[in-house]
């Protein structure tokens, strides 16, 4: 069956890099698209960005210039790369596979998550 | 970038009853709109996609509605296992954006 299953560090210290990896099983990443997604403690849902099944990527504006994901394929592994820790940036950091077909685009397989915290 | 708009941001019900939650676009994105069920500690949960289509394995007293600017998703006859949070999804264009959500409680 398809899974996702995020890891990384639980602690990060502000202004510092935060590195994610998202090991998917059950699917190939050549043909399936994988985005990352993030909540802090008691709030909302925030979309990311995406790697696209051919190995392209678009990334939410409001953290672009912070944000990298890309992957492995061989390893079924999708990584996110985010500098510039700040405390606001603690929060469950989620990846989903987005299937995105002709007509329709969904998040259908979540990972568990991860929790991130941003402190000193 | 689309905002999404839920309303109400928590709403109260009883068991059996029918609930209608809403959702705004900040611009039309067509039936580009997905709804999300999230209970506490859990990942979020597909239930609706395409604005109106029920995902595989989601109970019929979920419907969801819509197109351009507004959406709604009802619960009919709602069970105890319906007490979450729903969250409203655009990919009418990127960035993919999320409304803030509504909390379903018991009343």
């Amino acid at each position: 069956q398809v899974q996702l299953k995020e890891s990384g560090p639980g602690l990060v210290q502000p202004s510092q890099t935060l590195s994610l990896t998202c090991t998917v099983s059950g699917l190939s990443l050549t043909s399936n698209s994988v985005s990352w997604i993030r909540q802090p403690p008691g709030k909302g849902l925030e979309w990311m960005g995406v790697i696209w099944s051919n190995g392209g990527t678009d990334y939410n504006s409001a953290i672009k210039s912070r944000l990298s994901i890309s992957r492995d394929t061989s390893k079924s592994q999708v990584f996110l790369k985010m500098n510039s820790l700040q405390t606001e940036d603690t929060a469950m950091y989620f990846c989903a596979r987005l299937y995105d077909g002709t007509y329709y685009y969904y998040f259908d397989y979540w990972g568990q998550g991860v929790m991130v915290t941003v402190s000193s | 970038e689309t905002v999404m708009t839920q309303s109400p941001t928590s709403m109260s019900t009883s068991i059996g009853e029918r609930v209608t939650l809403n959702c705004k676009a900040s611009q039309s994105v067509g039936i580009n709109v997905d709804w999300y069920q999230q209970t506490p500690g859990q990942s979020p949960k597909l239930l609706i996609y395409g604005a109106s289509n029920r995902h595989t394995g989601v109970p019929d007293r979920f419907t969801g509605s819509g197109f351009g600017r507004d959406f709604t998703l009802t619960i009919s006859n709602v069970e105890a296992e319906d007490l979450a949070v729903y969250y409203c999804l655009q990919y009418g264009s990127i960035p993919y954006t999320f409304g803030a959500g509504t909390k379903l409680e018991l009343k």
